[in-house]
C-alpha cells in the first residue's frame, strides 16, 4: 500500500546535527513531491521544505535556511532531511509527507513522524 | 507569510453536536486550503481539500466550506472519533505553506 516509513527516534545533542529518513512505497516516487512538517510538544505544524525526487530540487522555509539539507536517493526511493546546528527549539516530532494527486497541495500521506529530542 | 488563524482554539461538545470551526487568512488563499483531523500521538489525516473536497474514505459529517479568507469545517453528528484536534492549512502556491494554530475538540 501507499505508504511512507520513517527513521527511528533519535537524541543530538545541542550543536549536533540530526537525519531522517522517509522512505516511499506503493506509488511512483519520482512522480510526487515530499514535503517535511515538524511538531513541537504540544504545538502546531510547522512547513519546513520541499523536494522533488526528479531532479533533487528544494525549497526551505527562510527560517530555517542554511542548517536545513533535503537531499534524495532514487535507487532507494528515500528522502533525507538533515538539520544542523541543533538547539531545544529544534526538539520536535518531524513528518515528511506527500501532496495529493490532483491537489494544489493537501497532504494524502504522512510518515509515521520521528521524535528528536535535543538534550545534552 | 501568510498568517492562518483558526477559532475557537477549544471547544467542548457531546456526541450527536453538530460543531463548527473556522480558519482565517492573512491573504486570500483562493480555495488552496486543507484540513485535517490529529489524534495524540498519530500523523495528522486529511479530511478536506480544495477547501471543500471530501477525501475519500472520509465520512460525510466532514464538511468544508469557503474561499478568499474565510473557511469552516462543520461536523455534524459528533461522533466518540471525532474528539481530537483539528488543522487548517493552505497551500497557496508561495512558500512557506502554513497552518493554523489548531482546534481541540473536547468532549463536554
Amino acid at each position: 500500500q501507499v505508504q511512507l516509513v520513517q527513521s527511528g527516534a533519535e537524541v543530538p545533542k545541542p550543536g549536533a546535527s540530526v537525519k531522517v529518513s522517509c522512505k516511499a512505497s506503493g506509488f511512483t516516487f519520482t512522480s510526487f513531491y515530499l514535503h517535511w512538517v515538524r511538531q513541537g510538544p504540544g504545538q502546531g505544524l510547522e512547513w519546513m521544505g520541499i523536494i522533488n525526487p526528479n531532479g533533487g530540487s528544494t525549497s526551505y522555509a527562510q527560517r530555517l535556511q542554511g542548517r536545513l539539507s533535503l537531499t534524495r536517493d532514487t535507487s532507494t526511493d528515500t528522502v533525507y532531511m538533515e538539520l544542523s546546528s541543533l538547539t531545544s527549539e529544534d526538539t520536535a516530532v518531524y513528518y515528511c509527507a506527500r501532496v495529493r494527486p490532483y491537489s494544489g497541495g493537501a497532504f494524502d500521506v504522512w510518515g509515521q513522524g520521528t521524535v528528536v529530542t535535543v538534550s545534552s | 507569510d501568510i498568517q492562518m488563524t483558526q477559532s475557537p482554539s477549544t471547544l467542548s461538545a457531546s456526541v450527536g453536536d453538530r460543531v463548527t470551526i473556522t480558519c482565517r487568512a492573512s491573504q486570500s488563499v483562493s480555495g488552496r486550503l486543507a484540513w485535517y483531523q490529529q489524534i495524540p500521538g498519530k500523523a495528522p489525516k486529511l479530511l478536506i481539500h480544495e477547501a471543500s473536497s471530501l477525501e475519500s474514505g472520509v465520512p460525510s459529517r466532514f464538511r468544508g466550506s469557503g474561499s478568499g479568507t474565510e473557511f469552516t469545517l462543520t461536523i455534524s453528528n459528533l461522533q466518540p472519533d471525532d474528539f481530537a484536534t483539528y488543522f487548517c492549512q493552505q497551500y497557496n502556491g508561495y512558500f512557506p505553506w502554513t497552518f493554523g494554530q489548531g482546534t481541540k475538540v473536547e468532549i463536554k
